[in-house]
């Protein structure tokens, strides 16, 4: 099956610049996603990109796209305190029926 | 943007007992909705996924008599935790995934924790 993996934590101070990593092994991806999830909450989409792009920028995020190495990133700038929780990537597939496939999360703790 | 609500957002129950969570497409119709179950501090796990009138399609390891899965509606899946136990205590998540987007994109629910005692 798809592995995807995530370092576990990363903590910041405000104002700094937040990058999480994620390493996935098919290299069949259609789409790539950063997900948020605060606290006994559901997840909320942050952002996307296709596989075919190497980087996306959209306000304080931008998402790099490594298709060789297989390593997605999200860059947070200006990190604030409200950004807290925990992210995760995922990625469909072609063949997988619209599935996601969701990385292991990165606690990102902002600290003041 | 899509919302999706579920009910309830937690529940408490006795062992041996049946607990049914709704996923509730508000604003759009969703022919396939996805159901996830996520352990504390863990990613989320794909159960199985719900099709509007069709039987669901369950991910392997995941016993369909004990998660019963109903898509009755283009609005609605609803999960049966059956004869539930200790072990099934988990936050289970559901998405639905909307058509009417470039990419079919998946709108998640806020979840809904579950204690078995």
């Amino acid at each position: 099956g798809e592995d995807v993996e995530q370092s576990l934590f990363l903590s910041v101070r405000e104002g700094d610049s937040s990058v999480i990593n994620c390493t996935y092994t098919d290299s069949s991806s259609t789409y790539l996603y950063w997900y948020k999830q605060e606290p006994g909450a559901g997840l909320q989409l942050l952002t996307y990109i296709f596989s075919n792009m190497d980087m996306k920028q959209d306000q304080r995020l931008t998402v790099l796209l490594n298709k060789k190495d297989k390593h997605l990133s999200l860059r947070i700038a200006d990190t604030q305190t409200g950004d807290s929780a925990i992210y995760f990537c995922a990625e469909t597939f072609t063949g997988g029926g619209n599935k996601l496939t969701f990385g292991t999360g990165t606690q990102l703790k902002v600290e003041l | 943007g899509a919302v999706v609500s579920q009910h309830p957002s937690w529940v408490i129950c006795k062992s041996g007992t049946s607990v049914k969570i709704e996923c509730r497409s508000l604003d759009f119709q969703a022919t396939t909705m996805f159901w996830y179950r996520q352990f504390p501090k863990q990613s989320l796990m794909l159960m199985a996924t719900s099709n509007e009138g069709s039987k669901a399609t369950y991910e392997q390891g995941v016993e369909k008599d004990k998660f019963l899965i109903n898509h009755a509606s283009l609005t609605l899946s609803t999960l049966t935790v059956t004869s539930a136990h200790p072990e099934d205590s988990s936050f289970y998540i559901c998405s639905a995934r909307d058509t009417g987007t470039p990419r079919g994109e998946q709108f998640f629910g806020p979840g809904t924790r579950l204690t078995v005692l």
